[in-house]
């Protein structure tokens, strides 16, 4: 299985600053994606990233306040820009690999504080 | 979209004890996934079973696809057993892929 490594792990941040993560997989897989883990929560998709073209944003996510790239097979970065408090979360990257119905591995997340 | 809920969302047990976690979806699927999100954050695979019965060690796991549900079975809980237990399910994506809808999760606290 795909082995997936993101940094940073941990952050605390400016309000009004911007932070990317970045997401590396060990392997070449198909599909990448972003996940958010607001406190206390389950996991929501923000989008798909594809490779080499815009990512895939799902409904409430928008590409200005979470611009998301993709310039390779194996790496994908996700930025949190004009960050408020309430973007204080856990961003998880994951990834399937090659071939059908293949489980989604995930990578051990990058933990957000704003103040 | 697909709908899924799991049950119970809070469970306290004592060490050695078993238990089971059910995990319900509102449409049918072609695959589920069990994950554990242990106390760091990290989320671990447990389990990919579109149906069927697996196991590996104390956890087993069972998905009855053509009734919606899914099983996980801890068995001899450890403190090492707590965290959070997510149940997911694909939601078709129009590029053909899947992405996952996540339950709400199980959260378990194993006491000594």
């Amino acid at each position: 299985s795909a082995v997936i490594s993101q940094k940073p792990s941990r952050d605390i941040c400016q309000r009004g600053t911007s932070l990317t993560i970045q997401c590396q997989v060990d392997s070449q897989v198909t599909m990448m994606f972003w996940y958010r883990q607001q406190p206390g929560q389950s996991l929501t998709l923000i989008a798909t990233a594809n490779q080499g073209s815009e990512a895939t944003y799902e409904s409430g996510f928008v590409i200005d306040k979470f611009p998301i790239s993709r310039p390779n097979l194996t790496f994908s970065t996700l930025t949190v820009s004009n960050m408020s408090p309430e973007d204080s979360s856990i961003y998880l990257c994951s990834a399937t690999g090659l071939g059908g119905n293949q489980p989604q591995h995930f990578g051990d997340g990058t933990r957000l504080s704003i103040l | 979209g697909i709908q899924v809920e799991q049950s119970p969302p809070d469970l306290i047990l004592q060490e050695g004890a078993n238990s089971t976690l059910r995990c319900n979806f509102s449409d049918s699927v072609n695959n589920l996934q069990w994950f554990h999100q242990n106390p760091w954050g990290q989320l671990i695979n447990l389990f990919y079973i579109p149906s069927g019965t697996k196991q590996n060690g104390r956890l087993s796991a069972t998905t009855v696809a053509t009734e919606r549900y899914s099983l996980l079975y801890i068995s001899s809980s450890q403190t090492t057993d707590s965290g959070v237990y997510f149940c997911a399910v694909p939601s078709i994506y129009s590029g053909g892929y899947n992405k996952l809808i996540f339950g709400a999760g199980t959260r378990l606290a194993v006491h000594p």
